[in-house]
């Protein structure tokens, strides 16, 4: 199991809001580490989403946006839209592990 | 624009050693880090180590530790990991990436992948 928690699954129809969590613990996210979210499309290479906690590379739409607090951090998407369809992931460092960390993955379907 | 290019897919006994590249282009090479994650089929990401590229250091994570190793070459620009011993589950795609800041950041971008099977 991984060190940082995520859903298995989150579900919405186009033009929803859904949020996906990420629980970690005081040696990750709240050491504090930042949080970073990754979409990976599958067949695709994952691309950066969501940098330090909540911050948006060029080019993604203002539908994501990220949040931290504590140990936990999350990523929320509006406006639903059939290619947000794919698997998204966190990702912070652990000072226990000395090394980057991943959360297992949440698989989002757009119904 | 920054870039990384890796290695062709390869296929392996158990046992046996894989080295895979991963050609950085785009950025100067020895002001970020590059790390190392893995995805076996149908499953999540799993970071595996990282290399700073200006001092060499290094860090890898328990599983993999002592069957890997980390290196890269300035004049060319270029990260090498070596897995040993290898095991059918070992079979993966293995992604390279650029890692802003130091060991602690974010990964952006990432190499296309290298799958790697591990195959009697």
């Amino acid at each position: 199991q991984s060190v940082l928690t995520q859903p298995p699954s989150v579900s919405g129809a186009p033009g929803q809001r859904v949020t996906i969590s990420c629980t970690g613990s005081s040696s990750n996210i709240g050491a504090p580490y930042d949080v970073h979210w990754y979409q990976q499309v599958p067949g695709t290479v994952p691309k950066l989403l969501i940098f330090d906690n909540n911050n948006r590379p060029s080019g993604v739409p203002d539908r994501f946006s990220g949040s931290k607090s504590g140990t936990s951090a999350s990523l929320a998407i509006t406006g639903l839209q059939a290619e947000d369809e794919a698997d998204y992931y966190c990702q912070s460092y652990d000072s226990s592990l000395s090394g980057s960390i991943f959360g297992g993955g949440t698989k989002l379907t757009v119904l | 624009q920054v870039q990384l290019e890796q290695s062709g897919a390869d296929v392996k006994q158990p046992g046996a050693s894989v080295k895979l590249s991963c050609e950085a282009s785009g950025y100067t090479f020895s002001n970020f880090g590059i790390s190392w994650v893995r995805q076996a089929p149908g499953q999540g990401l799993e970071w595996m180590g990282w290399i700073g590229i200006y001092n060499g250091q290094t860090k890898y994570s328990h599983k993999v530790q002592g069957r890997v190793t980390l290196t890269a070459d300035t004049s060319t620009s270029t990260a090498y990991m070596e897995l040993r011993s290898l095991r059918s589950d070992d079979t993966a795609v293995y992604y390279c990436a650029r890692v802003i800041p130091a060991a602690i950041g974010r990964f952006d971008p990432w190499g296309q992948g290298t799958l790697v099977t591990v195959s009697s």
